[in-house]
């Protein structure tokens, strides 16, 4: 139980095109996820809340138009980099937490982001 | 305000020798303390956590933790490494009974185990 997956894993794309990630939450609802980016051999660093049915939170220093975060239903999350630049280029992580158990985050696989 | 340190960027030990990874918190309130472990380009793997109880949590793959209060540390610990435990070791923390739910993870350490 508890699955999050991502998709896409991997996705390569143009300078100035925009990305969709998603992410969800197979066997739970999720009321709230987190979405994390990930330089190489570095931590983790939060770049929003996202809750379900209101605005995401975003981190001091994350541009929100840049990363739009659309949290629609309770397995849905998506993280979408708009005009994507070379230095948006990072693995990106996402995870969920149970509605109703906020012990734990389940986290999906990562999805990794190489803009030319 | 919280915050994870780990005071090692490498570890390295024999297959078959004792493998500790260092972790010290701080919070303001009592801590829920995780331990995940990452391989090259995957997600964040579940290993461990603390949220109240016994302070020697045991986890999965054969690795355990230690809440020590007083000293602020959730140290990882596995009595005999393998060569595939290999990887990336985040500590993780948050506050308990707190609205605000997000984690606070450690620099990483990477863990090679010769073998």
């Amino acid at each position: 139980g508890a699955v999050v997956s991502q998709h896409p894993s991997w996705v390569i794309c143009k300078s100035g095109t925009s990305v969709k990630i998603e992410c969800r939450s197979l066997d739970f609802q999720a009321t709230t996820m987190f979405w994390y980016r990930q330089f190489p051999k570095q931590s983790l660093m939060l770049m929003a809340t996202s809750n379900e049915g209101s605005k995401a939170t975003y981190e001091q220093g994350v541009e929100k138009d840049k990363f739009l975060i659309n949290h629609a239903s309770l397995t849905l999350s998506t993280l979408t980099v708009t005009s994507a630049h070379p230095e948006d280029s990072s693995f990106y992580i996402c995870s969920a937490n149970p509605a109703g158990y906020h012990n734990e985050q389940f986290f999906g696989p990562g999805t990794r982001l190489t803009v030319l | 305000a919280q915050s994870v340190a780990q005071p090692e960027d490498q570890v390295n030990v024999a297959e078959g020798n004792p493998l500790t990874v260092k972790c010290t918190y701080s919070v303001s309130g009592n801590p829920y303390l995780f331990w995940y472990v990452q391989y090259p380009n995957r997600g964040l793997q579940f290993l461990l956590k603390y949220i109240t109880g016994d302070n020697l949590v045991k986890g999965s793959y054969g690795f355990e933790a230690e809440f020590n209060k007083s000293q602020t540390s959730f140290h990882l610990k596995k009595p005999s490494a393998l060569v595939s435990d290999s990887a990336l070791y985040f500590c993780a923390v948050r506050v308990q009974r707190s609205n605000d739910y997000k984690l606070s993870f450690g620099a990483g350490t990477t863990v090679t185990v010769r073998a």
